[in-house]
């Protein structure tokens, strides 16, 4: 199947500090990447579609001013928590869309974000 | 009526039972379904697509039963490995349930 990275996959950073998170798509392209963020015990929600070349489509309620997100390529999308708080603390998760198929999404490892 | 609903379980059954889960979905007109796999502070993964006809991968049998608009995962010989989070999704742009956790014991 398709292969996605995710980098870093854990990070601790301090109250109001700024952390980028990185997907790639490893063996294929992908021209729509989605952001989600886990809770402990909760289900995936997803905060935003992000297309290549484009601007991002937020879900309600996702600050897109607080999670900035960056789709330069077709097999890099990036997730950038600004002046991250304690709340932010989750489980990040991004996937990409594979081109063929049934629209199966294949999910990078995730990263755990643990603001202190 | 929530967009996608599993029963959160958990399911508890011993190796070799067989295990089936139920799903629905609100949205009539819902053309992709999928059943993913989340083991714990892990990435979903895929494990099967969800055909009209109802497809078969070795153990798992997924069905669709659009009028009644629910989806469904059979488990036949249950492995201890088979604990999880199972993950009914619908649609193109994946709309996930909260999953239903099954618990294999020896």
């Amino acid at each position: 199947g398709a292969v996605v990275s995710q980098h870093p996959s854990w990070v601790i950073c301090k109250s109001g500090t700024s952390v980028k998170i990185e997907c790639r798509s490893l063996d294929f392209q992908a021209t729509t990447m989605f952001w989600y963020r886990q809770f402990p015990k909760q289900s995936l929600m997803l905060m935003a579609t992000s297309n290549e070349g484009s601007k991002a489509t937020y879900e309600q309620g996702v600050e897109k001013d607080k999670f900035l997100i960056n789709h330069a390529s077709l097999t890099l999308s990036t997730l950038t928590v600004t002046s991250a708080h304690p709340e932010d603390s989750s489980f990040y998760i991004c996937s990409a869309r594979s081109p063929q198929g049934w629209y199966e999404q294949y999910f990078g490892p995730g990263t755990r974000l643990t603001v202190t | 009526r929530k967009e996608v609903e599993q029963d959160p379980g958990p399911f508890n059954v011993p190796e070799g039972a067989t295990v089936a889960f139920n799903c629905t979905y609100s949205n009539s007109a819902s053309q992709s379904f999928f059943w993913y796999r989340q083991d714990c502070r892990k990435e979903p993964k895929l494990l099967m697509s969800v055909y009209s006809s109802g497809n078969e991968d070795g153990r798992f049998t997924a069905q669709l039963n659009r009028a009644s608009q629910y989806i469904s995962l059979l488990i036949r010989d249950s492995k201890l490995s088979d604990s999880a989070t199972y993950l009914c999704v619908v649609g193109v742009n994946l709309i996930f349930g909260k999953g239903t956790k099954l618990s294999v014991k020896p």
